[in-house]
């Protein structure tokens, strides 16, 4: 049972131009969602995080928006990086206090310079 | 500061044979994870710790897999007998104090088994 979902394995996207990761979910309960980046031969690095009580969270160029009656969330890079080429997973938590976090398949991102 | 340290970094063993792993987590963090990736899919944890204390492990394969953290420090897990299907990455992860949110993950430990 996948609980969360990153139906694209990958995604090219020019330099400069935005890069869109999407993620679904099908536990609503599930209220912290985070965004980690992986490098071959790395482990994950965490990114960006959202709690279920809001709707949008930014950092630098990392966006995160989280849709709750769509179960959805998605990765907004903008502009995007060569060095921004890597795999994205979205990860999601129940509650504070258990850490457990349940990842997606992943999103390969390539950046085209 | 130092990252999570794994050794070894990769790992070819035959089906039936035993391995371990060791992960040594940041100074001071007192959660240790252990996760499985399997080539395609995400990680998924196998084994959560609280010191030397286990929180999760429900997720372990507990009639091949074992893990511990004697000291509060840092873990072994091991795999006897492997099967092919654990072919993967294992992860180590650690943070500070349960609750806190950000994982940090060391660079995994890939195995083959043929």
């Amino acid at each position: 049972d996948q609980q969360v979902k990153q139906n694209s394995p990958s995604l090219s996207v020019q330099e400069g131009r935005i890069s869109i990761l999407n993620c679904d979910y099908t536990n609503s309960m599930f209220d912290y969602f985070l965004w980690y980046k992986k490098y071959p031969a790395e482990g994950p690095t965490f990114l960006i995080s959202i709690s279920s009580i809001k709707d949008k969270n930014e950092d630098g160029r990392f966006t995160v928006f989280l849709n709750k009656s769509a179960k959805h969330l998605s990765l907004h890079i903008v502009p995007s990086q060569p060095g921004d080429s890597a795999v994205y997973f979205c990860a999601a938590r129940k509650d504070f206090g258990n850490e457990k976090l349940t990842f997606g398949t992943g999103t390969r991102l390539t950046i085209i310079p | 500061e130092a990252g999570v340290a794994q050794s070894p970094r990769y790992k070819i063993i035959e089906k039936r044979q035993s391995v371990a792993f060791w992960c040594n987590p940041i100074s001071g963090h007192a959660t240790l994870y252990w996760y499985q990736q399997i080539l395609g899919q995400g990680p998924k944890l196998l084994i959560q710790f609280q010191n030397n204390g286990v929180v999760d492990d429900s997720q372990l394969p507990k009639d091949r897999f074992s893990a511990e953290r004697l000291k509060g420090v840092d873990s072994t897990l091991k795999i006897q007998p492997a099967k092919l299907e654990d072919s993967a990455v294992y992860l180590c992860a650690s943070t500070r104090r349960q609750g806190q949110e950000t994982q940090y993950f060391g660079p995994g430990t890939r195995l083959l088994v043929l």
